[in-house]
């Protein structure tokens, strides 16, 4: 069976800090990885996936993840976030059947 | 546009009176999604389609009925709603098995059973 584990529920962050949103999953076959962002009031947006090739994934708005496979993690990170970054973030899997695993989602909260 | 297209945005029924939330997307889509999410819960798949009149049940489909007789379209459907249905679900959409592409989310629709 797939999981998805978000640690933190909520991260708290300054204005232009790095920030790094944690993403474990567990699979015994080929996944695909996703990142997705939801603002309040709004649906779920994607942010970046990683399908194959290079482990270093680019997402829209400066956001990246890396794909490590020995460690079964999937990290989101920004160099330096804004206030706008303030949304919950969902990892997400994609198994068999095109069956989606979500993790809980991590509310990232940018202060000024 | 490409989109997933939900309706309505808000809802407020009473206990037992039948509802339909209609979801449809403009993409070619195979595969449909009906998810629920909750606070501390997360998304959970109520029922999905892999194609037309191809329908099975997600994680929570109780209290819930579905149909895809087009393509494009895959409405929710609450027969006898009750208030551990208010909750905030989401349509979604996505190539079928074997392609990588994410899912395209609608908007969400709100609902509330008092």
């Amino acid at each position: 069976a797939q999981s998805v584990t978000q640690l933190d529920s909520q991260v708290p962050v300054f204005e232009e800090a790095p920030v790094e949103l944690r993403c474990n999953y567990s699979s015994s076959v080929s996944v695909y990885l996703f990142w997705y962002v939801q603002y309040p009031n709004q649906g779920l947006q994607l942010l970046l996936k990683y399908l194959s090739g290079s482990t270093l994934v680019k997402g829209i708005n400066g956001f990246e993840a890396e794909f490590n496979k020995s460690q079964t993690s999937f990290h989101l990170r920004k160099p330096s976030v804004h206030i706008s970054d303030t949304a919950e973030y969902f990892c997400a899997v994609k198994g068999n059947f095109n069956k989606f695993y979500f993790g809980s989602g991590t509310k990232l909260n940018v202060k000024p | 546009e490409a989109q997933v297209t939900q309706n309505p945005r808000y809802l407020i029924t009473v206990t037992g009176k039948k509802l339909t939330v209609t979801c449809s997307q403009n993409m070619n889509h195979e595969y449909m999604s009906w998810y629920r999410q909750d606070p501390g819960l997360g998304l959970r798949q109520i029922y999905y389609s892999m194609n037309v009149e191809v329908t099975d049940k997600g994680d929570v489909p109780e209290g819930y009925k579905v149909s895809r007789k087009e393509k494009r379209n895959f409405p929710l459907i609450l027969e006898s709603p009750s208030p551990n249905q208010t909750s905030l679900y989401f349509c979604a959409s996505s190539f079928g098995s074997g392609q990588g592409g994410g899912y395209t989310f609608g908007s969400g629709t709100r609902l509330t059973v008092v």
